[in-house]
């Protein structure tokens, strides 16, 4: 187990279409945490997952965006009906405690 | 709301020479500050941390310095090397409070040169 793993690295996708990012963190780590940066700017928080359990939402993440985590292991993140503004980097991380971050190398979303 | 800056976009530093970075934030809530270092094409990479309830924390070249009262805290690297060249984020959280989410600010671009 060498990390927190995103799928895929990249991806174009037509306004208007779905997307669906996967997150596989490191294995013992209960917490699940996903990030959005856009350009120029630093990492905002979107959700947060302990085990299965979804705990917290930014208001950022709209109707459009719903995150999973079945059964406390991988998370997806999906983004229905995709606009412009929505093309950033998607950062997910794991954690055993609240002081151990890792975050994996992100997806990169463009909407063209 | 801004509640982490970084007022310098960029850096430039001679290698083997101290490079400073700097951020100020606004909530007195905080009291878990972090630094990250990102490459391109890659997520952020833990670098120091630092408690409230200090004011430096040191780990061989890196070492943060943290003013409660200025609400302020800097990373100093020494001597810098070149493969320290990446973007640096500082980050807050409140301890114990729900999702105990990171607060980023805008992050520093690091360039050290040869």
């Amino acid at each position: 187990d060498t990390g927190v793993s995103q799928n895929p690295r990249h991806k174009i996708t037509k306004r208007g279409q779905n997307v669906t990012f996967r997150c596989d963190p490191i294995s013992e780590h209960n917490r699940l945490y996903w990030y959005r940066q856009t350009l120029g700017q630093g990492p905002e928080f979107l959700t947060y997952f302990q085990n299965e359990a979804q705990l917290e939402k930014s208001r950022l993440l709209s109707d459009r965006f719903s995150a999973e985590r079945p059964k406390g292991s991988f998370s997806t993140l999906e983004i229905q009906r995709t606009e412009q503004g929505d093309s950033a980097m998607y950062l997910c991380a794991s954690s055993l405690s609240i002081y151990g971050y890792t975050f994996g190398s992100g997806t990169r979303l463009t909407v063209v | 709301d801004q509640q982490v800056k970084q007022n310098s976009p960029s850096l430039s530093v001679q290698e083997g020479r101290i490079s400073i970075l700097n951020c100020d934030y606004t909530n007195s809530m905080f009291d878990y500050f972090l630094w990250y270092k990102k490459y391109p094409a890659e997520g952020p990479t833990f670098l120091i941390s630092i408690s409230s309830i200090k004011d430096k924390n040191e780990d061989g070249r890196f070492t943060v310095f943290l003013n409660k009262s200025a609400k302020h805290l800097s990373l100093h690297i020494v001597p810098s090397q070149p493969g320290d060249s990446a973007v640096y984020f500082c980050a807050a959280m409140i301890v114990g409070q729900g999702a105990q989410k990171l607060v980023f600010g805008q992050g520093t671009r690091l360039t050290i040169n040869p």
